[in-house]
């Protein structure tokens, strides 16, 4: 079965700081991989995804992701905070090839940038 | 504008009682899901249909029911509430095949259940 683990409900940075949210999956078929973000009181916006393409993703709002099949991980950066990222992030993945098109989510990381 | 769109956007209800969220899509998807957001816990799928005519569980379908009524809409139900459904609702839809372009969300239902 299909699974994901975001390492961290909670992670805090500087505004101009790195930003590194953690994501782990497990999957017994090529994944996709997916970043949502969801800004208070909203529905989930697509950041980027991985669809077995280039490893290194590059998605919105300066943000990117790389696929590394060998340590099973997904993680998201971007190189410089912004205070308008506080949000929270998920990590999904849906198995590729289904034509169900399930998407399991991880639990979540709440981004909080201080100025 | 085009999307999904989710109705009503909060709710409150008595244990007991019943209601059922909408949700209609004009993007002509064939696939309709349903999921609950609690703190922590991420989303989780309640139900899904794959394509008009059929519906499925997902992770947890304990005290729900859906209806596909047509290709636009895909409503859920809860037959009697209970305060652990007090959650946010989400509803999505996607392509098939779309699987490499992920979903796309309604904006929710808060439902409060006291």
């Amino acid at each position: 079965a299909q699974s994901v683990t975001q390492l961290g409900s909670h992670v805090s940075v500087s505004e101009g700081a790195l930003v590194l949210l953690r994501c782990n999956y497990s999957s017994s078929v090529p994944p996709y991989l997916f970043w949502y973000v969801q800004y208070p009181n909203q529905g989930l916006q697509l950041l980027l995804k991985y669809t077995s393409a280039a490893t290194l993703v590059k998605g919105i709002n300066g943000f990117e992701a790389e696929f590394k099949k060998s340590e099973t991980s997904f993680h998201l950066t971007k190189p410089s905070a912004h205070m308008s990222d506080a949000a929270e992030y998920f990590c999904a993945v849906s198995e590729g090839s289904s034509n169900t098109g399930k998407l399991i989510f991880g639990q979540g990381t709440t981004l909080q940038v201080k100025p | 504008n085009a999307g999904v769109t989710q109705t009503p956007k909060f709710q409150v209800l008595k244990t007991g009682q019943s209601m059922t969220l909408q949700c209609a899509q004009d993007m002509n998807h064939n696939s309709m899901y349903w999921y609950r957001q609690d703190p922590g816990m991420g989303l989780r799928l309640i139900y899904y249909s794959a394509s008009e005519g059929t519906t499925d569980k997902g992770e947890v379908p304990n005290g729900y029911n859906v209806s596909r009524l047509n290709k636009r809409e895909f409503s859920l139900r809860l037959e009697s509430a209970a305060p652990s459904q007090t959650s946010v609702y989400f509803c999505a839809s996607r392509l098939p095949g779309q699987g490499v372009y992920g979903y796309t969300f309604g904006s929710g239902t808060r439902l409060t259940v006291v």
